[in-house]
């Protein structure tokens, strides 16, 4: 079974721009989280979908967006993008309650963004 | 609110010796609890996770990790390191009120080095 696929594995913006990132759950898993991980922060939970719905949000400001497809594919946009922004940008899956879920959230590689 | 704090940013052990890495957990409710691991330029992996049963929880690659609700603890363990363990080592907790969530609290981590 593949696991969580990002794209693009790394990339480099600079201050101004936007970016996309891409996130391809484990066939079947429905929910899909995203993380924000730089060396001074650490992890931070960013936002979670389910069924096209966001339904968790961290305390990120509104350049941070996200959506998911009907396909549970999961895609997060940051526009204006600031040299803060430089980190590593984790996607997981679950399995929604009530459907042999075990609990644990499986990660993807990683998005490295750099913003010059 | 929940937190998860490991007190510990490095924890250096030989190759051989038993290991422990540090949690301790606040949290409203019944604790769900994680431990993951990153080795560099990789995303997370789980490793084991505590929802409710027996205190003692076996995960991934012979690791443990005992639940101690008196002392809001979730001490990571090994009985013999391998330098293979070497890592970033994050302890987590589930943000949500319901279990049914895909938002984790991390911990700053602890990088484990294991010397030979």
């Amino acid at each position: 079974k593949a696991g969580v696929t990002q794209t693009p594995r790394y990339l480099i913006k600079t201050r101004g721009q936007q970016v996309t990132l891409s996130c391809s759950p484990i066939s079947g898993h429905r929910s899909v989280s995203w993380y924000q991980q730089t060396p001074g922060q650490g992890l931070q939970f960013l936002f979670e979908y389910f069924s096209e719905t966001q339904r968790n949000k961290g305390n990120f400001p509104g350049r941070f967006s996200g959506r998911q497809f009907s396909n549970s594919r999961s895609e997060m946009n940051v526009s204006t993008l600031e040299l803060g922004d430089s980190a590593l940008y984790l996607c997981a899956s679950s399995l929604p309650r009530g459907h042999s879920n075990t609990g644990e959230l499986f990660f993807g590689e990683g998005s490295r963004l750099t913003v010059l | 609110a929940q937190s998860v704090a490991q007190p510990e940013d490095q924890v250096n052990v030989a190759e051989g010796n038993p290991l422990t890495v540090k949690c301790t957990y606040s949290v409203s409710g019944n604790p769900y609890l994680f431990w993951y691991v990153q080795y560099p330029n990789r995303g997370l992996q789980f490793l084991l996770k505590y929802i409710t049963g027996d205190n003692l929880v076996k995960g991934s690659y012979g690791f443990e990790a005992e639940f101690n609700k008196s002392q809001t603890s979730f001490h990571l363990k090994k009985p013999s390191a391998l330098v293979s363990d070497s890592a970033l080592y994050f302890c987590a907790v589930r943000g949500g009120l319901s279990g049914n969530t895909g938002k984790l609290i991390f911990g700053q981590g602890t990088t484990l080095q294991v010397k030979p």
